[in-house]
């Protein structure tokens, strides 16, 4: 897996936008950058991944740079169910091929929303 | 969106005793199933890998006498935690998958041994 590196929190107002940022400078080409995130006592939710191209779901939008190095998830109108640790991994492009790959986690970043 | 489901959500049990946890994934045939183990105010740790049929791999660390994995089905898996003692006591959270999907998460168990 491709090292990922996130803030270790943000706080973000209700109704604002919430900017993720993760670094994974060390990325392969055939990396895919995937975000989860972890509400509170629950198991991570799959919000959206991406190769190169931004990408947009009904949860999030992702915004990968042109040399793959960083990327953003982007909450458009951050609420509070919002609060959460979100999880910006890069696995193995072993990952595709076999599903008997896991996701390992890291510490992800702990978004606080507020009103 | 894929479904996992995971029971029970919550468990208390004595210092001696046995537990199963049972994921189920409920719309898709899961090729794989993973397990993992969260501490409070850690991240997740992956446990094991099992895939339908087969024997589970274990992560290094972890016991396979004491956590039990069966995968019986492509739709159901079990962790058994025999023997669990107090500092079994955790948040355990499975995983399942197919090639070229995400993997989806259960809502996890809490177990509690006193």
């Amino acid at each position: 897996d491709a090292k990922t590196t996130q803030p270790p929190s943000m706080d973000c107002a209700e109704g604002r936008a919430a900017n993720l940022p993760c670094n994974h400078s060390t990325i392969s080409g055939n990396e895919y950058v995937y975000w989860y995130r972890q509400i509170h006592s629950q198991g991570p939710q799959y919000i959206i991944h991406g190769l190169k191209n931004n990408e947009t779901n009904e949860m999030a939008s992702l915004i990968i740079t042109e040399d793959r190095k960083s990327s953003t998830l982007i909450l458009p109108h951050a609420t509070l169910r919002d609060t959460a640790v979100y999880y910006c991994i890069a696995p193995t492009p072993k990952f595709h091929l076999v599903s008997g790959t896991a996701l390992i986690f890291g510490k992800g970043t702990t978004l606080s929303v507020s009103s | 969106g894929a479904v996992v489901s995971q029971h029970p959500s919550w468990v208390i049990c004595k210092s001696g005793t046995s537990v199963k946890i049972e994921c189920r994934s409920l719309d898709f045939q899961a090729t794989t199933m993973f397990w993992y183990r969260q501490f409070p105010k850690q991240s997740l740790m992956l446990m094991a890998t099992s895939n339908e049929g087969s024997k589970a791999t274990y992560e290094q660390g972890v016991e396979k006498d004491k956590f039990l994995i069966n995968h019986a089905s492509l739709t159901l898996s079990t962790l058994t935690v025999t023997s669990a003692h107090p500092e079994d006591s955790s948040f355990y959270i499975c995983s399942a998958r197919r090639v070229g999907q995400p993997q989806h998460f259960g809502d996890g168990t809490r177990l509690s041994i006193l």
